[in-house]
């Protein structure tokens, strides 16, 4: 069965400080892989997302993430961390049903801090 | 920027008094969803709907719950008869066609959901 794992549930980091949030997945075939940010009392915000081709993507707010099969890895990166930042980010799997659009299956977040 | 909503923002209800969430998505877009996310856990699938039909849904998505697009531009979740363990904040999202081609789905504010 597809899923998704987000192995830290809660992380800090200094302003200025790099971050990586890391995301694996299980997924029988190519999988389209998503990011979203959500803000306290709002909704998902879409960061990035992976069909295919390059696997370094390129996102909103600078971040960046990196989509490596034989890790079955897309973690988030981002190189310098704002205040604003600070959220709770969700990795997710799009699953594909046929000629359909399918669901997707979500991590269950990582929460990010931002220490001044 | 065209966006996805939904209303209300925050329906409290009692038990076993049925319920109705409302959402507008975006307006070319062919693919409907319906997303819960009870409070601490993960985004949860329930529903997709395409072409006024059901064609994915979750186990969690039992006979309690119906999904309609009345008109042209809304999109409704119906639980007939709300238990406690359906309190969360639902959300509604909308993708595009095309296809085979995965589109992205853009999300609504949510509606957050309290059970009596």
């Amino acid at each position: 069965a597809q899923s998704v794992t987000q192995p830290d549930i809660h992380i800090t980091v200094s302003e200025g400080a790099s971050l990586e949030l890391r995301c694996n997945y299980s997924y029988g075939a190519t999988p389209y892989l998503f990011w979203y940010v959500q803000s306290p009392g709002q909704g998902l915000q879409l960061l990035l997302k992976y069909f295919s081709g390059d696997t370094l993507v390129q996102g909103i707010k600078g971040f960046e993430a990196e989509f490596k099969r034989s890790q079955s890895s897309f973690n988030l990166r981002k190189p310098s961390v704002h205040w604003s930042d600070a959220a709770e980010y969700f990795c997710a799997v799009g699953a594909r049903s046929g000629g359909s659009q399918g669901n997707l299956i979500f991590g269950k977040g990582t929460k990010l801090s931002v220490k001044p | 920027e065209p966006e996805v909503t939904q209303t209300p923002s925050h329906q409290v209800t009692q038990m076993g008094q049925e319920v109705i969430l409302r959402c507008v998505p975006i307006s070319n877009h062919l693919y409907f969803y319906w997303y819960r996310q009870i409070l601490g856990q993960k985004v949860e699938f329930l529903v997709s709907f395409y072409n006024n039909e059901i064609s994915e849904k979750s186990e969690i998505f039992d006979d309690q719950f119906s999904v309609e697009r009345p008109d042209g531009s809304n999109f409704t979740l119906k639980i007939r008869s709300t238990k406690l363990e359906d309190s969360a904040m639902y959300f509604c999202a909308s993708s595009g066609g095309g296809g085979y081609s995965y589109n992205e789905q853009f999300f609504g504010p949510g509606t957050r959901l309290t059970v009596l």
